[in-house]
């Protein structure tokens, strides 16, 4: 079955520990990016990544830091999480125009 | 910057009444357009893709159609069912990253 998996579904933290949500795609997709949503601004972008080793900033990248060293995963790093960083974060891969996205991480930071 | 905009930002109907969810967006350049359903804290669900070359598509009781040279996009589901109720988002994609809009959050009442 076609999918993105993100890990792990909730978290809650304190300011400064930094964390990894996982992401990974069983797809084959090149294009995988990161995605916030917050109440009243919708989803916006973090990073994206068009393929191995290539990375760039989304809409919102201030904080977060990705890699991609292999083609199905995709972590998305704080290394010093604040509460403004209390979101919750959607993977998607692409294939072509159509996105897939994982069932999400609802992250705290206290 | 491309701006994509939903309205209504809600809707209530009662169960059975067809109804039509609006996507406009600035930029009129080509892209394809992407319907979401997305359940409250859970992930994304892709309900239909419109490529640029293409009018309209159709899955079930969902039809969505799109017109670039007006920049606007209709969601038109038939015989609603309080199992639609949820938030439903269009996106813009291409070759540059997803952009959302705000999402239409429906609510179909028995």
């Amino acid at each position: 079955e076609a999918q993105v998996t993100q890990n792990p579904r909730y978290l809650i933290t304190v300011t400064g520990k930094k964390l990894t949500v996982t992401c990974s795609q069983n797809m084959n997709h090149e294009y995988m990016s990161w995605y916030r949503q917050d109440p009243g601004l919708g989803l916006r972008q973090i990073y994206y990544s068009m393929n191995v080793e290539v990375t760039d900033k989304g809409d919102v990248p201030e904080g977060y830091k990705v890699s991609r060293k292999e083609k199905r995963n995709f972590p998305l790093i704080l290394e010093s999480p604040s509460p403004n960083q209390t979101s919750l974060y959607f993977c998607a891969s692409t294939k072509g125009t159509e996105a897939f996205f994982g069932q999400g991480t609802r992250l705290t930071v206290v | 910057k491309q701006e994509v905009t939903q309205i209504p930002a809600a809707l209530s109907v009662p169960e059975g009444e067809n109804l039509v969810l609006n996507c406009s967006f600035t930029d009129s350049a080509i892209y394809n357009l992407q319907w979401f359903r997305q359940d409250p804290g859970k992930g994304l669900t892709s309900l239909l893709l419109i490529q640029s070359s293409q009018r309209e598509q159709t899955s079930g009781r969902l039809n969505a159609s799109l017109d670039k040279s007006s920049g606007r996009s209709t969601l038109y589901i038939a015989a609603s069912q309080p199992g639609d109720s949820a938030t439903y988002l269009c996106a813009l994609s291409g070759n540059t990253p997803l952009v959302f809009g705000k999402g239409t959050r429906l609510s179909v009442i028995a």
